[in-house]
């Protein structure tokens, strides 16, 4: 089946510094991905759609230019989380859908930032 | 705009008993409704959809969500849970005019006791 991968699994940074997260579906080509936050024991919060070739949407609320997106390929999407902070810290999963008309998401498993 | 509530925050059950995650949704046009299974540390992993067609709609590991227009509701069920069934489940709503951008319910912590 379609696998989307997610890299890095976990990552800690200090405060102030920039960290890059990477999806890549990598049996399928996914004009589009989307990335979510989970904060503990709570719900996927939609963040941004990614567009390969154009600009990400981003949901209210999240600030464009400390969630950087980038889709560059059919394959590869980034968030880069700029000047992180404490309060980033948090969960971070890609997904993206097959392509075709009904497809369901499949997801990546996740990030999990730590920002010191 | 569409809306998911899954009404059960966590649902406590015994090992061996039927259980059901109860879900409703909202919104204004048609849409295709999902169950995702969510385990520690992990993304998710889709368990069962209704895109359209027979109402009972049968997943992996033993689960059955029903659709039911009428009450817009998506409820999940499992006639009998394993241990190895405890894990946070979401129910989530995707439609063709937001080009697949999925939203999903709040979560439901299924703990199965021995």
């Amino acid at each position: 089946g379609a696998v989307v991968s997610q890299h890095p699994s976990w990552v800690i940074c200090k405060s102030g510094t920039s960290v890059k997260i990477e999806c890549r579906s990598l049996d399928f080509q996914a004009t589009t991905m989307f990335w979510y936050r989970q904060f503990p024991k709570q719900s996927l919060m939609l963040m941004a759609t990614s567009n390969e070739g154009s600009k990400a949407t981003y949901e209210q609320g999240v600030e464009k230019d400390k969630f950087l997106i980038n889709h560059a390929s059919l394959t590869l999407s980034t968030l880069t989380v700029t000047s992180a902070h404490p309060e980033d810290s948090s969960f971070y999963i890609c997904s993206a859908p097959t392509g075709t008309g009904t497809s369901p998401l499949h997801f990546g498993n996740g990030t999990r930032l730590t920002v010191t | 705009a569409q809306s998911v509530t899954q009404l059960d925050s966590q649902v406590p059950v015994f090992e061996e008993a039927p259980v059901e995650l109860r879900c409703n949704y909202s919104s204004s046009v048609s849409v295709y409704l999902f169950w995702y299974v969510q385990y520690p540390n992990q993304g998710l992993q889709l368990l069962l959809k209704y895109l359209s067609g027979s109402t009972l709609v049968k997943g992996i590991n033993g689960f059955e969500a029903e659709f039911n227009k009428s009450q817009t509701s998506f409820h999940l069920r499992k006639p009998s849970v394993h241990i190895s069934d405890t894990a946070e489940y979401f129910c989530a709503v995707s439609d063709h005019t937001g080009g697949f951008k999925t939203i999903f319910g709040a979560g439901t912590r299924l703990f199965v006791k021995a």
